[in-house]
Protein backbone atom coordinates (compact mmCIF):
# COMPACT_ATOMS: atom_id res chain seq x y z
CA UNK A 1 0.00 0.00 0.00
CA UNK A 2 1.07 3.70 -0.55
CA UNK A 3 2.30 5.96 2.18
CA UNK A 4 3.13 9.41 2.41
CA UNK A 5 4.87 10.73 5.33
CA UNK A 6 4.79 14.97 6.21
CA UNK A 7 8.07 14.97 8.30
CA UNK A 8 6.99 18.06 10.29
CA UNK A 9 3.76 18.55 12.03
CA UNK A 10 4.07 21.85 13.06
CA UNK A 11 6.40 24.95 11.72
CA UNK A 12 6.36 28.42 13.07
CA UNK A 13 8.21 31.09 10.96
CA UNK A 14 8.98 34.91 10.85
CA UNK A 15 7.73 36.77 8.28
CA UNK A 16 9.95 36.88 4.95
CA UNK A 17 11.46 33.10 5.99
CA UNK A 18 12.55 30.72 3.82
CA UNK A 19 10.00 27.53 3.93
CA UNK A 20 10.57 23.81 3.07
CA UNK A 21 8.29 21.27 4.17
CA UNK A 22 9.17 17.58 3.60
CA UNK A 23 7.04 15.33 2.22
CA UNK A 24 8.26 11.40 1.31
CA UNK A 25 6.00 8.36 -0.25
CA UNK A 26 6.35 4.47 -0.46
CA UNK A 27 5.05 3.66 -3.88
CA UNK A 28 7.44 1.60 -6.31
CA UNK A 29 5.56 2.24 -9.92
CA UNK A 30 4.28 6.16 -11.21
CA UNK A 31 3.30 8.81 -9.37
CA UNK A 32 1.44 11.91 -9.49
CA UNK A 33 2.17 13.99 -6.85
CA UNK A 34 0.05 16.94 -5.13
CA UNK A 35 0.61 19.61 -2.79
CA UNK A 36 -3.13 20.86 -1.12
CA UNK A 37 -3.40 23.39 1.47
CA UNK A 38 -6.36 24.50 4.10
CA UNK A 39 -6.96 27.95 5.31
CA UNK A 40 -8.34 28.53 8.70
CA UNK A 41 -12.15 28.15 7.83
CA UNK A 42 -11.73 27.25 4.56
CA UNK A 43 -11.79 24.25 2.36
CA UNK A 44 -8.86 22.49 0.49
CA UNK A 45 -7.45 23.97 -2.26
CA UNK A 46 -4.53 22.85 -4.83
CA UNK A 47 -1.35 24.13 -4.21
CA UNK A 48 0.56 22.32 -7.37
CA UNK A 49 1.06 19.40 -8.71
CA UNK A 50 2.96 16.99 -10.72
CA UNK A 51 2.48 14.76 -13.32
CA UNK A 52 5.32 13.99 -15.67
CA UNK A 53 8.39 16.48 -17.23
CA UNK A 54 10.36 18.87 -14.91
CA UNK A 55 10.24 17.92 -11.80
CA UNK A 56 10.62 21.09 -10.13
CA UNK A 57 6.90 22.79 -10.70
CA UNK A 58 5.40 26.02 -9.79
CA UNK A 59 2.05 26.69 -7.92
CA UNK A 60 -0.07 29.57 -6.86
CA UNK A 61 1.15 31.84 -4.38
CA UNK A 62 4.66 31.79 -5.05
CA UNK A 63 4.91 28.11 -4.14
CA UNK A 64 7.23 25.57 -5.54
CA UNK A 65 7.88 22.04 -5.31
CA UNK A 66 10.55 19.68 -6.01
CA UNK A 67 10.11 16.00 -7.35
CA UNK A 68 13.13 14.11 -6.84
CA UNK A 69 12.56 10.34 -7.80
CA UNK A 70 15.39 8.86 -5.79
CA UNK A 71 14.78 10.06 -2.85
CA UNK A 72 10.92 9.60 -3.19
CA UNK A 73 10.57 13.03 -2.23
CA UNK A 74 8.37 16.09 -3.22
CA UNK A 75 8.63 18.97 -1.22
CA UNK A 76 7.17 22.24 -1.03
CA UNK A 77 9.08 25.10 -0.50
CA UNK A 78 8.73 29.33 -1.06
CA UNK A 79 11.31 31.37 -0.55
CA UNK A 80 9.71 34.35 1.71
CA UNK A 81 6.66 33.11 3.19
CA UNK A 82 3.62 35.79 4.59
CA UNK A 83 1.59 35.62 7.08
CA UNK A 84 -1.42 35.18 4.78
CA UNK A 85 0.38 31.78 4.06
CA UNK A 86 -0.48 30.37 8.04
CA UNK A 87 -2.54 27.28 6.69
CA UNK A 88 -2.09 23.39 6.92
CA UNK A 89 -0.65 21.82 4.61
CA UNK A 90 -0.99 18.19 2.81
CA UNK A 91 1.03 16.39 0.76
CA UNK A 92 -0.78 13.54 -1.39
CA UNK A 93 -0.32 10.99 -4.12
CA UNK A 94 -1.85 8.83 -6.19
CA UNK A 95 -0.47 5.81 -8.29
CA UNK A 96 -0.34 5.74 -11.88
CA UNK A 97 -3.61 2.45 -12.07
CA UNK A 98 -5.71 4.11 -8.87
CA UNK A 99 -8.14 7.19 -8.88
CA UNK A 100 -7.90 7.43 -4.97
CA UNK A 101 -5.40 9.87 -3.56
CA UNK A 102 -3.20 9.03 -0.63
CA UNK A 103 -2.23 12.11 2.07
CA UNK A 104 -0.12 13.02 4.61
CA UNK A 105 -0.77 14.11 8.08
CA UNK A 106 -0.49 17.41 7.29
CA UNK A 107 2.29 19.70 8.25
CA UNK A 108 0.46 22.99 10.35
CA UNK A 109 2.22 26.35 9.48
CA UNK A 110 2.27 29.47 11.50
CA UNK A 111 3.68 32.66 9.89
CA UNK A 112 4.45 35.50 12.53
CA UNK A 113 3.88 38.94 11.34
CA UNK B 1 -18.13 26.93 -12.94
CA UNK B 2 -19.68 26.62 -9.30
CA UNK B 3 -17.61 24.35 -7.20
CA UNK B 4 -17.83 21.24 -5.20
CA UNK B 5 -20.93 22.00 -3.21
CA UNK B 6 -22.18 19.86 0.09
CA UNK B 7 -24.87 19.65 2.17
CA UNK B 8 -25.54 20.34 5.05
CA UNK B 9 -22.36 22.04 6.33
CA UNK B 10 -23.12 21.25 9.89
CA UNK B 11 -25.02 18.27 11.66
CA UNK B 12 -25.28 16.94 15.36
CA UNK B 13 -26.53 13.49 15.69
CA UNK B 14 -26.63 10.83 18.64
CA UNK B 15 -25.17 7.83 18.76
CA UNK B 16 -26.88 4.82 16.86
CA UNK B 17 -28.60 7.42 14.62
CA UNK B 18 -27.92 7.19 11.08
CA UNK B 19 -27.10 10.31 8.85
CA UNK B 20 -26.94 11.18 4.84
CA UNK B 21 -24.67 13.60 3.36
CA UNK B 22 -24.74 15.04 -0.27
CA UNK B 23 -22.22 16.59 -2.42
CA UNK B 24 -22.58 17.88 -5.65
CA UNK B 25 -19.45 18.20 -8.02
CA UNK B 26 -17.94 20.41 -10.36
CA UNK B 27 -20.65 20.78 -13.75
CA UNK B 28 -18.90 18.08 -16.03
CA UNK B 29 -17.20 16.16 -13.21
CA UNK B 30 -18.26 12.08 -12.99
CA UNK B 31 -15.58 10.72 -10.45
CA UNK B 32 -16.92 11.77 -7.22
CA UNK B 33 -14.54 10.38 -3.98
CA UNK B 34 -15.13 10.98 -0.22
CA UNK B 35 -12.80 11.47 2.60
CA UNK B 36 -12.97 11.55 5.98
CA UNK B 37 -10.71 14.29 8.12
CA UNK B 38 -10.08 13.71 11.73
CA UNK B 39 -7.09 15.59 13.73
CA UNK B 40 -5.59 12.15 14.63
CA UNK B 41 -5.96 10.29 11.86
CA UNK B 42 -5.95 13.49 8.62
CA UNK B 43 -7.53 12.46 5.55
CA UNK B 44 -8.57 9.22 5.31
CA UNK B 45 -10.16 7.77 1.63
CA UNK B 46 -13.87 6.49 2.12
CA UNK B 47 -15.15 5.53 -1.28
CA UNK B 48 -15.03 6.96 -5.29
CA UNK B 49 -17.84 7.08 -7.77
CA UNK B 50 -17.31 7.15 -11.26
CA UNK B 51 -20.66 7.10 -13.30
CA UNK B 52 -22.78 5.82 -10.61
CA UNK B 53 -20.61 2.91 -9.55
CA UNK B 54 -18.43 2.68 -6.47
CA UNK B 55 -14.98 1.99 -8.44
CA UNK B 56 -12.25 2.08 -5.15
CA UNK B 57 -13.16 1.56 -1.35
CA UNK B 58 -11.29 2.68 1.76
CA UNK B 59 -10.97 1.08 4.92
CA UNK B 60 -14.33 1.58 6.56
CA UNK B 61 -16.62 -0.86 8.15
CA UNK B 62 -20.42 -1.47 6.63
CA UNK B 63 -21.69 1.26 8.22
CA UNK B 64 -19.62 3.46 5.59
CA UNK B 65 -21.80 3.48 2.35
CA UNK B 66 -22.21 5.28 -0.91
CA UNK B 67 -24.07 6.16 -3.77
CA UNK B 68 -23.80 8.23 -7.37
CA UNK B 69 -26.81 9.31 -9.00
CA UNK B 70 -27.26 10.06 -13.00
CA UNK B 71 -26.64 13.90 -12.76
CA UNK B 72 -23.08 12.59 -10.58
CA UNK B 73 -24.64 13.92 -7.03
CA UNK B 74 -22.92 11.95 -4.57
CA UNK B 75 -24.26 10.88 -1.33
CA UNK B 76 -22.93 8.92 1.47
CA UNK B 77 -25.12 7.48 4.47
CA UNK B 78 -23.05 6.55 7.61
CA UNK B 79 -25.76 4.18 9.99
CA UNK B 80 -25.49 3.16 13.63
CA UNK B 81 -23.53 5.79 14.15
CA UNK B 82 -20.50 5.91 16.71
CA UNK B 83 -19.02 8.65 18.41
CA UNK B 84 -15.64 8.71 16.60
CA UNK B 85 -17.73 8.97 13.66
CA UNK B 86 -17.34 12.50 14.59
CA UNK B 87 -15.70 14.38 11.57
CA UNK B 88 -14.96 16.56 8.62
CA UNK B 89 -16.41 14.80 6.17
CA UNK B 90 -14.80 15.99 2.29
CA UNK B 91 -16.29 15.33 -0.81
CA UNK B 92 -13.68 16.05 -4.20
CA UNK B 93 -14.89 15.64 -7.43
CA UNK B 94 -12.49 15.46 -10.90
CA UNK B 95 -13.57 15.31 -14.54
CA UNK B 96 -12.78 10.91 -14.79
CA UNK B 97 -11.26 9.82 -11.92
CA UNK B 98 -7.74 8.96 -13.61
CA UNK B 99 -4.73 9.21 -12.04
CA UNK B 100 -3.51 12.57 -13.99
CA UNK B 101 -6.88 14.25 -12.71
CA UNK B 102 -6.94 16.70 -10.35
CA UNK B 103 -9.63 16.51 -7.17
CA UNK B 104 -11.18 19.42 -6.66
CA UNK B 105 -12.45 19.66 -2.56
CA UNK B 106 -16.20 20.53 -1.12
CA UNK B 107 -15.97 22.58 2.10
CA UNK B 108 -16.87 19.33 3.85
CA UNK B 109 -20.00 18.54 6.61
CA UNK B 110 -19.10 18.78 10.02
CA UNK B 111 -20.62 15.70 11.61
CA UNK B 112 -20.94 15.95 15.51
CA UNK B 113 -21.63 12.72 17.44
CA UNK B 114 -22.71 13.22 20.60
Amino acid sequence: AQSVSQHNHHVILSEAASLELGCNYSYGGTVNLFWYVQYPGQHLQLLLKYFSGDPLVKGIKGFEAEFIKSKFSFNLRKPSVQWSDTAEYFCAVRGSTLGRLYFGRGTQLTVWP
Amino acid sequence: KAGVTQTPRYLIKTRGQQVTLSCSPISGHRSVSWYQQTPGQGLQFLFEYFSETQRNKGNFPGRFSGRQFSNSRSEMNVSTLELGDSALYLCASSQAGGSADTQYFGPGTRLTVL
